[in-house]
């Protein structure tokens, strides 16, 4: 069965360092996304992805996030200069949109910034 | 902006049913799903409703949609200790690709 992977399964950085995570999307689908999911807390949307560029961004991501679609598979997010909060789980996602608009998550990549 | 509220933790014995509640604020959601998130994976799609559905059965699991009063339940029959983990309720605005998700509820199954 097609699954989204991602890629590391856990970093430790420190504070101040770049830090890229990256996702294969399932082949045939078209949207992608990023959540993230701070220890305990809800599963917080970050930004979708859609014809090679940004199609929703939420408020946390700001200017030190970036997304890219390098080639006809990756999918990664950028954090340009972690911070201490932006510790947490970070789950890609993508879907087909048509149908019941089901994301199809990774198992998501710890971030551990010190 | 939306919202979708749920409560955190729920604990049964094993063969009993489990009820999760969710409530949100977006009444054009066209569709709401439950996700499953076990230790240390992903998250599941275990089933989802649309909105113009009361209910919808799936084996053990029975969703149930109240638009009137936004509130969405998930019952488990017959619970098992493999259905511990944390149970998301989300939702899908019409015209928007993205889920907005609850804060998970985490359901213990003691034998």
């Amino acid at each position: 069965e097609p699954e989204v992977t991602q890629t590391p399964s856990h970093q430790v950085t420190q504070m101040g360092q770049e830090v890229i995570l990256r996702c294969v999307p399932i082949s045939n689908h078209l949207y992608f996304y990023w959540y993230r999911q701070i220890l305990g807390q809800k599963v917080e949307f970050l930004v979708s992805f859609y014809n090679n560029e940004i199609s929703e961004k939420s408020e946390i991501f700001d200017d030190q996030f970036s997304v890219e679609r390098p080639d006809g598979s990756n999918f990664t997010l950028k954090i340009r200069s972690t911070k201490l909060e932006d510790s947490a789980m970070y789950f890609c996602a993508s879907t087909i949109p048509e149908g019941t608009g089901e994301l199809f998550f990774g198992e998501g990549s710890r971030l551990t910034v010190l | 902006g939306e919202d979708v509220e749920q409560s955190l933790f729920l604990s049964v014995r094993e063969g009993d049913s489990s009820v999760i509640n969710c409530t949100y604020t977006d009444s054009s959601s066209t569709y709401l799903y439950w996700y499953k998130q076990e230790p240390g994976a992903g998250l599941q799609l275990l089933t989802y409703i649309f909105s113009n559905m009361d209910m919808k059965q799936d084996q053990r699991l029975t969703v149930l949609l109240n638009k009137k009063d936004k509130h969405l339940s998930l019952r488990i029959a017959d619970t098992q200790t493999g259905d511990s983990a944390i149970y998301f309720c989300a939702e899908r605005e019409t015209g928007f690709q993205k889920l907005v998700f609850g804060t998970g509820t985490r359901l213990l199954v003691s034998p």
